[in-house]
Formats: structure tokens, C-alpha cells, sequence
């Protein structure tokens, strides 16, 4: 069965340092999505991605934050210079032609 | 008001109960409704997706919104101790953004 894949599946980073989050969406899909989840917290929606383009993003997504297809495979989150409060789970997710989004196992980011 | 709202548990069961999770929502303009499974450190899995009102079934689960009250559930029956988790309702609002309720964690008893 196809499935979302992300790496790292953890990243240790000192804050004020760039870190490139990767996931391989589900091969047919044309939507990407990114969310994250700080421990305890709600899933977060952050970024969608479609046809080379932000669609919508929200208001954590702000300058620090951008995204990336660089291939016909993957799909990138980069965040410039990272923080303390940056440390959560980073899913990644993708559809098709229908709203079902299936995610994948997630990044784990600690910011030291 | 918050756009989706969940009762966070934790909801306690014993082995064979029927579980009823559920979730309000404020915009009556919402369409899509989707239900997760998430497990401790693991990302979401799509469980159900219904589109406007009325049920939807797949094996033991049900899916149910009713758009008059703005309410959305799933019930789980003949409950599993593999279905403990936490179980995540979420709302399709705008350009595929989806707005995630709190998570209720279910733990079912052997």
C-alpha cells in the first residue's frame, strides 16, 4: 500500500541553525501539505502545495518557513533559522483529487 | 468559538463496549469531515471521510455528522484493545487546510 515518507525521523538542531524537513508523498498525489504538532498540542496545519505553488498557509508559517518540490518526488519544509518553540512533530501529508490527506510518520525536531 | 472542538478524555472501556467519540464544529459551511487514529509518537491515519451529512460505515467504525446540530462522531463497535489510541476529528475548511480537534485518548481494557 503507498504511503507518505518522511526523513529524519528525528533532528537535533542548535537554535538559529537551517533545517530541511523531506517527505516522498504518495506518488499519484498532486497535493502536499505541512502541519506539526507540539507535544501535547493539537496537529497544526502550516503550509499546502500545489502545482509549484503555496495555496493556502497559515500564520505560523511565517518568513523562517518555506517549501520545496525540487524533483518530481520530493517535498521539502525549510525553516531558516530555528527556534526553541519550533520544537514539535512535522508531518507531512498528500492527496489526490478527493480532501483525504494521509500523513506520514512525522519528523521529530528538537531545537537546543 | 472555536472552529472545532473535542472532548479530550482520556475514555476508559472495557474490551467488546461501543465507543461514541465526538466533536462540534462552529461554521455550518463545512463539508468535509474526516476522522484519525493517532498513536503515541506516530503520525495520523486516516480512519473515515464523509462528505456533508448522513453515516458512513467501514467494518466496525461509523461516521456521522449531523450539519443541524454541528455535531460530528464516530462510533467504534465490539472495541479492541488495539483500537486504544487517540483519535483525532478534523474539519476541511479552506484550499485542503484541515483543522484538527484536540484528540480524545481512548484506552480499551482487556
Amino acid at each position: 500500500e503507498p504511503e507518505v515518507t518522511q526523513t529524519p525521523s528525528h533532528q537535533v538542531t542548535q537554535m538559529g541553525q537551517e533545517v530541511i524537513l523531506r517527505c516522498v508523498p504518495i506518488s499519484n498525489h498532486l497535493y502536499f501539505y505541512w502541519y506539526r504538532q507540539i507535544l501535547g498540542q493539537k496537529v497544526e496545519f502550516l503550509v499546502s502545495f500545489y502545482n509549484n505553488e503555496i495555496s493556502e498557509k497559515s500564520e505560523i508559517f511565517d518568513d523562517q518557513f518555506s517549501v520545496e518540490r525540487p524533483d518530481g518526488s520530493n517535498f521539502t519544509l525549510k525553516i531558516r533559522s530555528t527556534k526553541l518553540e519550533d520544537s514539535a512533530m512535522y508531518f507531512c501529508a498528500s492527496s489526490g483529487d478527493t480532501y483525504e490527506q494521509y500523513f506520514g510518520p512525522g519528523t521529530r525536531l528538537t531545537v537546543t | 468559538q472555536k472552529e472545532v472542538e473535542q472532548d479530550p478524555g482520556p475514555l476508559s472501556v472495557p474490551e467488546g463496549a461501543i465507543v461514541s467519540l465526538n466533536c462540534t464544529y462552529s461554521n455550518s459551511a463545512f463539508q468535509y469531515f474526516m476522522w484519525y487514529r493517532q498513536y503515541s509518537r506516530k503520525g495520523p491515519e486516516l480512519l473515515m471521510y464523509t462528505y456533508s451529512s448522513g453515516n458512513k460505515e467501514d467494518g466496525r467504525f461509523t461516521a456521522q455528522v449531523d450539519k443541524s446540530s454541528k455535531y460530528i462522531s464516530l462510533f467504534i463497535r465490539d472495541s479492541q484493545p488495539s483500537d486504544s489510541a487517540t483519535y483525532l476529528c478534523a474539519i476541511e475548511i479552506q484550499g485542503g487546510k484541515l483543522i484538527f480537534g484536540q484528540g480524545t485518548e481512548l484506552s480499551v481494557k482487556p
